[in-house]
């Protein structure tokens, strides 16, 4: 997965519940980005980072939160689980001297 | 803001066959054009890309074609595997690699 972590692997939240899915790089890429996929559908773009201490929305970032005080480190924070957050969550980096991608191997999140 | 659309959903074809998959895209300013392969249970994976400067690219079995003017864009697999069966995404951007996905198109390619 091209250097990219991701942490939990699988996680069942039940309503309400708050959580931290953890993105770690060891590749000293810019770039980093959280996308979330839905059961049948393409990845959508929550948030992404620039550089440490950067931060901007995607396409559907209401009701997460990320921080980047490290190159290395990209957490998305759920502050209170809906179920309408079950999902598949990637995390991707990207040098800014190329366009490519490298996504990790995603946390399967569920909530009840 | 960007919308693309992939089509078509799932595509069936003998070991062998060409597929061919199609993606539109509304944002005249995208310029950069990646396609990914997704396997069950694991995260994308760049298999092609394009810019906006070019009509064509080739690597091996795969190509893919950009017309600009029509603001479409296409996979090509030719001597297909079975290998080759996975889910793929095209995805557009124009800054900051905000990538905007397709779909996907789940394909079968039958021994």
């Amino acid at each position: 997965n091209a250097g990219v972590t991701q942490t939990p692997k699988f996680r069942i939240l039940k309503i309400g519940q708050s959580m931290t899915l953890q993105c770690a790089q060891d590749m000293n890429h810019n770039y980093m980005y959280w996308y979330r996929q839905d059961p049948g559908m393409g990845l959508k773009l929550i948030y992404y980072s620039v550089g440490a201490g950067i931060t901007d929305k995607g396409e559907v970032p209401n009701g997460y939160n990320v921080s980047r005080s490290t190159t290395e480190d990209f957490p998305l924070r759920l502050e209170l689980a809906a179920p309408s957050q079950t999902s598949v969550y990637f995390c991707a980096i990207r040098q800014g001297s190329s366009e490519t991608q490298y996504f990790g191997p995603g946390t399967r999140l569920l909530v009840l | 803001g960007e919308n693309v659309e992939q089509h078509p959903s799932t595509l069936s074809v003998q070991e062998g066959d060409s597929a061919v998959i199609k993606c539109t895209y509304s944002d005249s300013a995208s310029n950069y054009f990646p396609w990914y392969k997704q396997e069950l249970g694991k995260g994308p994976q760049l298999i092609i890309d394009i810019r906006s400067n070019v009509g064509e690219k080739k690597d091996q079995r795969i190509a893919v074609t950009l017309n600009k003017t029509a603001k479409h864009f296409s996979l090509h697999i030719t001597e297909t595997q079975p290998e080759d069966s996975a889910v793929y995404f095209c995805a557009a951007s124009r800054a900051e690699g905000k990538l905007i996905f397709g779909q996907g198109t789940t394909l079968q390619v039958k021994p």
